[in-house]
């Protein structure tokens, strides 16, 4: 079954470094997004894109984000000069673009931030 | 109000009980309906969605919506250990395809064998 796939699967960062997390969504999927869940709480949506731009943003998704797609298969959020509260896991998720089809989630990648 | 809630748990039953989720929600844009399954240090998997009010039944599992109390359940039948995670639910808007899911904080399930 095609999966969701995000690496690295933990990245230690040094506090105002900038970092990038990589994703490869689903071949067939168009619609592509960003979520993070702080420990204990609960996951937060933070960007959808398709067709190269930005469909929908979350408060959260400051100037301190970017994302792109910079190939036909891979899709990558940049922080850029991380602050301690970044340290979360970021789930990436693909949909078709079917109304109504639901995300499918990667495993995440885990950001320490020290 | 939070825009959806969910009992955080745990909820601890024995092997082979019903399992019964609910969660609530207060925005009356919410059209579809997901249920996810999440384990320690994992992703959200997908275990059902559905579409406005109704049933869904799908192998062990059975999702129920009704919109017009903004409630969803979500009853697991013939509980197994393996069912041991955090169950997630997330609405969704109808705006257009790649509507964001609104989580809500989960419940977590410990099944006893």
């Amino acid at each position: 079954e095609p999966e969701v796939t995000q690496t690295p699967s933990h990245q230690v960062t040094q506090m105002g470094q900038e970092v990038i997390l990589r994703c490869v969504p689903i071949s067939n999927h168009l619609y592509f997004y960003w979520y993070r869940q702080i420990l204990g709480q609960k996951v937060e949506f933070l960007v959808s894109f398709y067709n190269n731009e930005i469909s929908e943003k979350s408060e959260i998704f400051d100037d301190q984000f970017s994302v792109e797609r910079p190939d036909g298969s891979n899709f990558t959020l940049k922080i850029r000069s991380t602050k301690l509260e970044d340290s979360a896991m970021y789930f990436c998720a693909s949909s078709d673009t079917t109304v109504g089809q639901p995300q499918h989630f990667g495993d995440g990648t885990r950001l320490s931030i020290l | 109000q939070k825009e959806v809630e969910q009992d955080p748990g745990p909820l601890s039953v024995p092997e082979g009980a019903i399992v019964s989720l609910n969660c609530t929600y207060s925005n009356s844009a919410f059209q579809y309906f997901m249920w996810y399954r999440q384990y320690s240090r994992k992703g959200p998997e997908l275990l059902m969605y559905t579409y406005s009010s109704g049933n869904k039944e799908d192998g062990r599992f059975t999702a129920q919506v009704d919109k017009s109390s903004k409630y969803i359940s979500l009853f697991i039948r013939d509980s197994q250990p393996s069912d041991s995670a955090t169950y997630l639910c997330a609405p969704q808007g109808i705006k257009a395809a790649g509507n964001k899911l609104t989580f809500g904080g989960g419940t977590r399930v410990l099944v006893k064998p």
